[in-house]
Formats: structure tokens, C-alpha cells, sequence
């Protein structure tokens, strides 16, 4: 099983729907991050989670929310999706101990229509 | 001024050169540089991380760090066309509370042409 696990990996929503997108990690990480790209803009900070209480805004959490159950576990919602936030979703852990680099899951592409 | 910044290319060369990708940042704090690369539809894979001025080399990858230019650059001898991708420079903060987050550049691609 892969250490950073994303599901769905690919979604086509309507307008106005509210969908959830999940993470789950085998890596005992605290930290916990979603980011989206776009082409020609990179990866960019939606939310990140520092640990199970800690939860901080990105710099594009407009329209996003986020829930961390458990150290493992951090969702991201689309209250009511809008077609701009048709983009490739990424979830990723860093820890302390390995310099903080991030581990990558395998993505969620996400449409809205 | 974005704060980690890269040429989007596209970066071209011939099978068997070096690739040279470059990268700036802006934050005088960052202390941490990382490289990654993406396949085309893929998430993003980490080859190397950089904390100290000088070379870091680690098989056909070389980075380089100079604090001093805000300048971090991955060069890739004997470039193969699996090298053919999509490379990601990110900057690490050094404190605050946003300790530990990375800043991504916009990502240079490149194609190694046989």
C-alpha cells in the first residue's frame, strides 16, 4: 500500500455540489498539507495541519474546508463547487526528522462541470 | 515578486547533455531547498534536498545552494529522455509559525530529446 493515500483519484462534479476528497497516511507524519495545481501556477497551499488540534489556512482556502480525525486522516471538502476549482488535487506528510520534505500522494483530479 | 521563482521553460536538450534548471527565492529566511519531479499527471517525487551553500551530488544530480544570490539550481549530466518531466524547485522556511511548510516554484519542464 502506498504511504500516502488519496481517494478518489479522479471525479467529475456539478456545480453547487458539495464533495469531499480524503487522505490517509501509513507514515506516522504530524503534519499534513493539501495543495492544488493548476497548469502554469505550481502547487499552492489550500490547508495545512500541524497536528490533530492544529489547523491553518493556505494562501487559496477560499471555497475549502478541512477536517483532521485523526493524526492519519486529513479531508478536504468543496462546500459547493464552482468550475474554477476544477484542478489536480495533492495531499502530502512532512516530519521533522527527514528534513521536512514532503511526501506526495498520487492525487485527485477533480472536475467540475 | 513570487517568492520561489523558476523558468517554465520548456527546457530542451540532447540525450547525453547537461540539463541545467535553475531557481530563485525571495525569502531571505528559507533555509531548506528541495527538488522534485513530476511525470506528467503524476505526484510530485523528491531527488534531492539542499541545507548548506555549496554542491550536494547524489548519482546523474548535482544541487547547488548559494544563500548569499538567494540561487538554487539542479544540474542533470547525461540527460536521459526518462528524464523527460516536469521539475519543481520548493523553499523551507526557517521559523515562525508557518515552520515546516514549503513554497513551491511554478515548476520548469523538460524534454530530453534523443
Amino acid at each position: 500500500d502506498a504511504d500516502v493515500t488519496q481517494t478518489p483519484r479522479n471525479r467529475i462534479t456539478k456545480t453547487g455540489k458539495r464533495i469531499m476528497l480524503e487522505c490517509s497516511q501509513t507514515k506516522g507524519h504530524d503534519r499534513m498539507y493539501w495543495y492544488r495545481q493548476d497548469p502554469g501556477l505550481g502547487l499552492r497551499l489550500i490547508y495545512y495541519s500541524f497536528d490533530v488540534k492544529d489547523i491553518n489556512k493556505g494562501e487559496i482556502s477560499d471555497g475549502y474546508s478541512v477536517s483532521r480525525q485523526a493524526q492519519a486522516k486529513f479531508s478536504l471538502s468543496l462546500e459547493s463547487a464552482i468550475p474554477n476549482q476544477t484542478a489536480l488535487y495533492f495531499c502530502a506528510t512532512s516530519d521533522p526528522g527527514t528534513g521536512y520534505g514532503y511526501t506526495f500522494g498520487s492525487g485527485t483530479r477533480l472536475t467540475v462541470v | 515578486q513570487k517568492e520561489v521563482e523558476q523558468n517554465s521553460g520548456p527546457l530542451s536538450v540532447p540525450e547525453g547533455a547537461i540539463a541545467s534548471l535553475n531557481c530563485t527565492y525571495s525569502d531571505r529566511v528559507s533555509q531548506s531547498f528541495f527538488w522534485y519531479r513530476q511525470y506528467s499527471g503524476k505526484s510530485p517525487e523528491l531527488i534531492m534536498s539542499i541545507y548548506s551553500n555549496g554542491d550536494k551530488e547524489d548519482g546523474r544530480f548535482t544541487a547547488q545552494l548559494n544563500k548569499a544570490s538567494q540561487y538554487v539550481s539542479l544540474l542533470i549530466r547525461d540527460s536521459q529522455p526518462s528524464d523527460s518531466a516536469t521539475y519543481l524547485c520548493a523553499a523551507l522556511r526557517a521559523g515562525g509559525t508557518s515552520y515546516g511548510k514549503l513554497t513551491f516554484g511554478q515548476g520548469t519542464i523538460l524534454t530530453v530529446h534523443p
